[in-house]
Formats: structure tokens, C-alpha cells, sequence
């Protein structure tokens, strides 16, 4: 079966510290790999997607970046962080192009100071 | 720009009744439709998807879908405390990208 693990489970950061979130995936080959960020009682924000090893896709313009060095690993970085980056930040995964059922990791809760 | 609407609740419904939610989408192209549930403080699960209009039933839970209303929902019969979460729903118009709702909160009292 599969499983997706992410670490840390929570993070405190000054502001203008830099941060890496990693998620990797197992029991798949080739996955499709998002970032979500959910703000306090707000909805699921996509930041970025990947469909496959070097490929990403960037939904929100900000100082945030992703990265997909291999088949089932996704960090994502940012070299500066704000405070309007607290957030709770989730990986998730789905397979092939059909009807893109995703599934969650546990999630990284960032607080930025 | 492409919005999933939920009413934000909190729903209330005593233990054992029905407990109705209901969203609206509006981009007619969406193809794919669906249910995550979300305890407090931790991520969002999978709980039901549905593809065609109609009904599609899982257990307790039934999801609905009407595309010319643009509109989805899922019913949970037999409500139990363990049901109080926040119920997300999510819309997939093609490809890779999901749009989710900013959830309806459940409480189910016992």
C-alpha cells in the first residue's frame, strides 16, 4: 500500500530565516506530487505540482519554491521566509491523468515569528 | 476565476439523523468530484469521489451530483460523534488541479 510521509510535523522559524519542508512517497512509481498550504480555517491553497522527476509547476507567484530531485521525493524551500507564510503545509499524491484522486501526508505546521 | 462554495457551519445534528452538506462549483467543465474529511489539526482523507450525476453510496455516506445545478453533496446517515470534523469538498476540472472549498464544519451531538 501506499503511504506519504512529511517532515517535520511542526516548525517555528524567525521571519527572514530559511526553511525546507521534505515529503516523499512510497508504494508508487511515478507519482503526481502537490503542495498545499491551508491557512487558519481557510481552504486548501495549491502552491506547486509536479508530474514527474526536474518538472514543476507553479500555481501562486511568491517567495516560496519547489523541487523534485527524485521520483518520489518533494521539498519545498523558501530562502527568506514572512510571517504570512505560517501556514499549514501539505504534500499530497495521485496517479495518472484520469480523475486525479489526491491523497494527504500529515502535513508540516509552520509558525513564522 | 473558478470557486467551490460550502456554507461554512457549524452544522448541527443530533446522533443518528442525517447530516446533509452541500456545495456548488462554478466551472461547468468540472469532470471529477470530492469528499475529504478533516479532524482538527490534521490533514484532509479521502472519503468519497463521484464522476457521473446521481447517487453513489459508500457505507454510511452517500455523495449526490447534479451537473446541470452545478451542484454536489454528501449525506452521512446514522450521524456519530466521530463524525464532527470539517468536510471539505473538492473539484477537478481536467488535468492536475483540484480546487478545494473552504469547508462546512460538522458537529454531531451525542
Amino acid at each position: 500500500s501506499q503511504t506519504i510521509h512529511q517532515w517535520p510535523a511542526t516548525l517555528v522559524q524567525p521571519v527572514g530565516s530559511p526553511l525546507s519542508l521534505e515529503c516523499t512517497v512510497e508504494g508508487t512509481s511515478n507519482p503526481n506530487l502537490y503542495w498545499y498550504r491551508q491557512a487558519a480555517g481557510r481552504g486548501l491553497q495549491l502552491l506547486f505540482y509536479s508530474v514527474g522527476i526536474g518538472q514543476i509547476s507553479s500555481e501562486v507567484p511568491q517567495n516560496l519554491s519547489a523541487s523534485r530531485p527524485q521520483d518520489r521525493q518533494f521539498i519545498l524551500s523558501s530562502k527568506k521566509l514572512l510571517l504570512s507564510d505560517s501556514g499549514f503545509y501539505l504534500c499530497a499524491w495521485s496517479v495518472g491523468a484520469g480523475h486525479n484522486e489526491q491523497f494527504f501526508g500529515p502535513g508540516t505546521r509552520l509558525t513564522v515569528l | 476565476q473558478k470557486e467551490v462554495e460550502q456554507n461554512s457551519g457549524p452544522l448541527s445534528v443530533p446522533e443518528g439523523a442525517i447530516a446533509s452538506l452541500n456545495c456548488t462549483y462554478s466551472d461547468r467543465g468540472s469532470q471529477s468530484f470530492f469528499w475529504y474529511r478533516q479532524y482538527s489539526g490534521k490533514s484532509p482523507e479521502l472519503i468519497m469521489f463521484i464522476y457521473s450525476n446521481g447517487d453513489k453510496e459508500d457505507g454510511r455516506f452517500t455523495a449526490q451530483l447534479n451537473k446541470a445545478s452545478q451542484y454536489v453533496s454528501l449525506l452521512i446517515r446514522d450521524s456519530q460523534p466521530s463524525d464532527s470534523a470539517t468536510y471539505l469538498c473538492a473539484v477537478n476540472t481536467g488535468g492536475f488541479k483540484t480546487i478545494f472549498g473552504a469547508g462546512t464544519r460538522l458537529f454531531v451531538k451525542a
